[in-house]
This record gives structure tokens, C-alpha cells and sequence, in this order.
């Protein structure tokens, strides 16, 4: 298995660019979720899936969207890219709750500058 | 606002010393606490969970909860220079199945064991 993937690695973008950071996992995982983590900082949800076709905000949602067209795959959309996008977005998946508590199985991240 | 804070970095010990990690977190209804270590440029691995009162060990590492004083601790026993990482503390909020397990992380802690 693969587990999650995610690309590009790095990526470098004007402002008012947009891009789709993809990410994938062969997990068969019901649940998928989209981080970004600031310099210093810890992460912050973006959004989350809990199956294809459902997707919800998280703490963070705005400047960005996401699309769940199947298990495997969740597309993270930047629209208008502007510098305060500027961060490591990382991808995460679960299986879902097995009566004691979820683990997050992490990408290895997309590093994004806004300039 | 549900927050996670822990405390102040960096913190630096000397190898085979206990290292002490801690987080406190604002809500009462929490149900799952985990521990992440990131090397730098590095995704976040899993170190541990736990979600009942008390001591859980695995290894050289122990997770402490006291849900009473909201107040969720690592320790690392015998630290190594390989333990040297920013460790983050994530909380999931909800109960059971209804939480997604969605994270709420802290901004971590950084590590420093010296030989």
C-alpha cells in the first residue's frame, strides 16, 4: 500500500493563481481530511470527508473548496491564491470510529508560497 | 472557541533524561487525546493515544490524562537524540461515532535531547 499521497511536493504561486492540490490514499478509508500547517504552528482543519460525495467545512475553510467524487481521492482547490495561503497543506485519512477513537494516517505534506 | 495549548518550547534535556510534555485543552466533553511527533519537514506520525483517565504506556513512552483538570501529558523516559522533534498534541472533540475524528491540534513543542 501506498497509503496517502499527495502532489505536487512543492509548488510555487502568484497571486490571484489557482491550483488543486490532489491527494490520494489506497486505504479504502472512509474519512479524509485536508491540514495546513503555518511555520511554528500546529494544523488546522481545512476540511474533511466522510464519504464520497460529503464534505464539510472545518476551522479554516475560506480561500479554498474540495470536491469527494470517490473513496480514494480529495482534491484541495485554491482559488484567488493569496499570500496568507502561504503554509504546508497536509492530507490525512481514517477508517472510521471502531468504538475506541479514529487515527489520522498523514500525507507527506505540498509546500505552498504565495508570492 | 475549543483550544489545545501546550506548553512553552523549546524544551531541551540531556540523553537518558525523562522528557515532560504537556497540553491542557478547554473543553470538558473531550473524547480522544493523541500525541504526534513531527521531524522537521517531516509529516506528523502517531505516537500514542488515549482516552481513559490514568496512565497508558508503550515503550520508553507514557500518555497521562486527567480529564478533571483537563490536562493530558507525554513522557518520554531514556530520551534519545533520535526523540528530538516537535511533538503536537491533538484533541477530537466529539463523542463516539458523531466527531468524524476531527482534530483540533496544539502548536507544539519542540524537543531538543543533546548527547
Amino acid at each position: 500500500n501506498a497509503g496517502v499521497t499527495q502532489t505536487p511536493k512543492f509548488r510555487i504561486l502568484k497571486i490571484g493563481q489557482s491550483m488543486t492540490l490532489q491527494c490520494a490514499q489506497d486505504m479504502n478509508h472512509n474519512y479524509m481530511y485536508w491540514y495546513r500547517q503555518d511555520p511554528g504552528m500546529g494544523l488546522k482543519l481545512i476540511y474533511y470527508s466522510v464519504g464520497a460525495g460529503i464534505t464539510d467545512k472545518g476551522e479554516v475553510p475560506n480561500g479554498y473548496n474540495v470536491s469527494r467524487s470517490t473513496t480514494e481521492d480529495f482534491p484541495l482547490r485554491l482559488e484567488l491564491a493569496a499570500p496568507s495561503q502561504t503554509s504546508v497543506y497536509f492530507c490525512a485519512s481514517s477508517p472510521p470510529f471502531q468504538g475506541a477513537t479514529y487515527e489520522q494516517y498523514f500525507g507527506p505534506g505540498t509546500r505552498l508560497t504565495v508570492t | 472557541q475549543k483550544e489545545v495549548e501546550q506548553n512553552s518550547g523549546p524544551l531541551s534535556v540531556p540523553e537518558g533524561a525523562i522528557a515532560s510534555l504537556n497540553c491542557t485543552y478547554s473543553d470538558r466533553g473531550s473524547q480522544s487525546f493523541f500525541w504526534y511527533r513531527q521531524y522537521s519537514g517531516k509529516s506528523p506520525e502517531l505516537i500514542m493515544f488515549i482516552y481513559s483517565n490514568g496512565d497508558k504506556e508503550d515503550g520508553r513512552f507514557t500518555a497521562q490524562l486527567n480529564k478533571a483538570s483537563q490536562y493530558v501529558s507525554l513522557l518520554i523516559r531514556d530520551s534519545q537524540p533520535s526523540d528530538s522533534a516537535t511533538y503536537l498534541c491533538a484533541v477530537n472533540w466529539g463523542a463516539g461515532g458523531t466527531s468524524y475524528g476531527k482534530l483540533t491540534f496544539g502548536q507544539g513543542t519542540i524537543l531538543t535531547v543533546h548527547p
